[in-house]
């Protein structure tokens, strides 16, 4: 159980174009999910915590504008990284909480690999 | 707010031997712990984590992690390595901020298992 899938695991785009990433969890319901960006042998920073039904709320020096999130069912959160740019480029990965969870514990999506030429 | 310190960046070991690694995390009233480890390429698995009780919590593939309150510590070991658990191994703490917990990695642990 707690499997959290993301699509695409890959992607290649051109520089100025728009990358959608979905995060979904299979087998149960998350009223929270979180995107994190990890950089090549370095630690996973959160940019920002998605909640059903609202607006994402952003760390700090994280632009809302350029990686949009919506999180419009319980099961599906995405990250769009819009006009993306080379230094976009990263290992994206997701993580949701269970519905009713009263012990934190995420589980975490196997990641997507973005590269913007 | 909550942090964690992962003494080591790296730790080499020769297959079977036993292994351990550090992680400190800032004081605070409550704590939540964890330990996830991360093959290539690859998402994040829980390994262990403390919540509550028993100060000794027992992991998936043979690991396990001393909750240790006095030496704010939260030690990962193993008694006999395997190849198969070379890996990045990632220490998190909850955090509250902005109104909501949150997870607060330290920096990683490389650990290189040599036959």
């Amino acid at each position: 159980g707690a499997v959290v899938s993301q699509h695409p695991s890959r992607v290649i785009c051109k520089s100025g174009t728009s990358v959608k990433i979905e995060c979904r969890s299979l087998d149960f319901q998350a009223t929270t999910m979180f995107w994190y960006r990890q950089f090549p042998k370095q630690s996973l920073m959160l940019m920002a915590t998605s909640n059903e039904g609202s607006k994402a709320t952003y760390e700090q020096g994280v632009e809302k504008d350029k990686f949009l999130i919506n999180h419009a069912s319980l099961t599906l959160s995405t990250l769009t990284v819009t006009s993306a740019h080379p230094e976009d480029s990263s290992f994206y990965i997701c993580s949701a909480r269970p519905r009713r969870s009263s012990t934190d514990t995420q589980y975490f999506g196997p990641g997507t690999r973005l590269t913007v030429l | 707010a909550q942090s964690v310190t992962q003494l080591d960046s790296q730790v080499p070991v020769f297959e079977e031997a036993p292994v351990e690694l550090r992680c400190n995390y800032s004081s605070s009233v409550s704590v939540y712990l964890f330990w996830y480890v991360q093959y290539p390429n690859q998402g994040l698995q829980l390994l262990l984590k403390y919540l509550s009780g028993s100060t000794l919590v027992k992991g998936i593939n043979g690991f396990e992690a001393e909750f240790n309150k006095s030496q704010t510590s939260f030690h990962l070991r193993k008694p006999s390595v395997h190849i198969s658990d070379t890996a990045e191994y990632f220490c998190a703490v909850v955090t509250r901020s902005g109104g909501y917990n949150k997870l607060i990695f330290g920096a990683g642990t490389r650990l290189a298992v040599h036959p």
